[in-house]
């Protein structure tokens, strides 16, 4: 099975700051990997599809990128409804699907 | 667009249970469905895909043979059979939809999750 290797598992930043996650895979998926915000006691919401597309509705200050097993996740310009907790997807051809561990993304 | 969980409850370990997830505003037998579970303090754990007309069926393996996914397309509702449950199965348990020709492979839609604790 596939791995997701997410980094950092925590971050501390501040309403403004620009802020970037990474997502590893143990094999190369090509751009099958998607992100996802979760807010405490709230369902996931897709973000980013496919490593760069955005999803409808979501602000342009989210932002993904990388193919094969290098992908990053950016946040430019934070707002407060920004802290949430983060996580990479993969889902390759066929399933199992994997998650990464999450990124926790709190206030300075 | 909706998907709404049902079903979860209090079990004791080795015993069984059956998830509902009912679906409305969008054409459900077009779709493949999944199953995520996040235990109490952790991440999210994806667990099972059916596929639009329940031909196909994929499991992570810490649940394989003990869960079952299935699909009622007339009844716009998709099932998880939670069998020889184990305290290890407490989690919320959410239903997603998964994109089609956009996002596919994406989890586009989800539930708002149905809590199973299993204890003595």
């Amino acid at each position: 099975d596939i791995q997701m290797t997410q980094s950092p598992s925590s971050l501390s930043a501040s309403v403004g700051d620009r802020v970037t996650i990474t997502c590893q895979a143990s094999q190369d998926i090509k751009n099958y990997l998607n992100w996802y915000q979760q807010k405490p006691g709230k369902a996931p919401r897709l973000l980013i599809y496919d490593a760069s597309n955005l999803e409808s509705g979501v602000p342009s200050r989210f932002s993904g990128s990388g193919s094969g097993t290098h992908f990053t996740f950016t946040i430019t310009s934070l707002q407060p409804e920004d802290f949430a907790t983060y996580y990479c997807q993969q889902y390759d051809v066929l399933p199992p699907y994997t998650f990464g561990q999450g990124t926790k993304l709190d206030i300075k | 667009v909706y998907l709404v969980e049902s079903g979860g409850g209090v079990v004791q370990p080795g015993k069984s249970l059956r998830l509902s997830c009912a679906a409305s505003g969008f054409t459900f037998s077009s779709y493949s469905l999944n199953w995520v579970r996040q235990a109490p303090g952790r991440g999210l754990e994806w667990l099972a895909l059916i596929s639009f007309d329940g031909s196909d069926e994929f499991y992570a393996d810490s649940v394989k043979g003990r869960f079952t996914i299935s699909r009622d397309n007339s009844k716009n509702t998709l099932f998880l059979q939670l069998n020889s449950l184990r305290i290890e199965d407490t989690a919320v348990y959410y239903c997603a939809r998964e994109g089609i020709t956009v996002a596919v492979g994406a989890f586009d839609v989800w539930g708002h999750g149905t809590v199973v604790t299993v204890s003595s």
